[in-house]
C-alpha cells in the first residue's frame, strides 16, 4: 500500500515565521493534495498539484511537487495564528483508493 | 449549503452496542469513503464505495458495515462496538477516485 510520510510531525512557531511541511511518498505520485483540519472540524481542500515541478500559491501558502524525488512541500510565509491546524497530504494510488500523509500538527504563538 | 453532511456529531454509547453514523454529500460525486482518525490524528481509509463497487481496508473489523442506498449516501454501521472503536469518523466524497475529497465535519464516537 502507498505510504506517504510527513515531516515533522508537529511544529511550534512564533507568529511571522516562515515554515515548512514536507510529504514524501513510498511510491510514484498520480498528484498530491493538501488539506488543513482545524482541531475538532472537517478538512479544507487547500490545492492539487499533478506534474513534477509544478508549485501553486493560495495566500500565504506555497506547495511544490518534485515527482522524481517523490515529495511535496508546504510553504507558509509570515504564519499566522489563523494558519495552525493539522496539515494533510494526501494522494490515490492506482487504485481506487486515496491516502493521506500522517499528519502535521501547526501551532502558531502570537 | 453544506457539501457532505454526517449525523450524528456526537455519539456515546455503551460497549456491546450498535450503532450506524449516517453520510450524505449532494455534490454528485461519484466516490464515497469512509476514514478513521485516531487519537494521533492520523487517518486510515476503511472504505471506499464507487458505483456499487466496494473496496474494503482488510484491517477493518466485519463488525464495520458500509451501506449505500443511493449515490448520495453512504452510511457506516457498527456492531458490537468495543473500546477501541473510540475515535472521529469522517465521510468523505470526490468525483473519482483521482480528484480532491470533500470531507464532512466528522462523527466523534465514544465507546464507554
Amino acid at each position: 500500500s502507498q505510504e506517504l510520510e510527513q515531516s515533522p510531525q508537529s511544529l511550534i512557531v512564533q507568529e511571522g515565521k516562515n515554515l515548512t511541511i514536507n510529504c514524501t511518498s513510498s511510491k510514484t505520485l498520480y498528484g498530491l493534495y493538501w488539506y488543513k483540519q482545524k482541531y475538532g472540524e472537517g478538512l479544507i481542500f487547500l490545492m492539487m498539484l499533478q506534474k513534477g515541478g509544478e508549485e501553486k500559491s493560495h495566500e500565504k501558502i506555497t506547495a511544490k511537487l518534485d515527482e522524481k524525488k517523490q515529495q511535496s512541500s508546504l510553504h507558509i510565509t509570515a504564519s499566522q495564528p489563523s494558519h495552525a491546524g493539522i496539515y494533510l497530504c494526501g494522494a490515490p494510488n492506482t487504485g481506487n483508493q486515496f491516502y493521506f500523509g500522517t499528519g502535521t500538527s501547526l501551532t502558531v504563538i502570537p | 449549503d453544506t457539501a457532505v453532511s454526517q449525523t450524528p456529531k456526537y455519539l456515546v454509547t455503551q460497549m456491546g452496542n450498535d450503532k450506524s453514523i449516517k453520510c450524505e454529500q449532494n455534490l454528485g460525486h461519484d466516490t464515497m469513503y469512509w476514514y478513521k482518525q485516531d487519537s494521533k490524528k492520523f487517518l486510515k481509509i476503511m472504505f471506499s464505495y464507487n458505483n456499487k463497487e466496494l473496496i474494503i481496508n482488510e484491517t477493518v473489523p466485519n463488525r464495520f458495515s458500509p451501506k449505500s442506498p443511493d449515490k448520495a449516501h453512504l452510511n457506516l454501521h457498527i456492531n458490537s462496538l468495543e473500546l477501541g472503536d473510540s475515535a472521529v469518523y469522517f465521510c468523505a466524497s470526490s468525483q473519482t477516485s483521482s480528484t480532491s475529497l470533500h470531507f464532512g465535519n466528522g462523527t466523534r464516537l465514544t465507546v464507554t
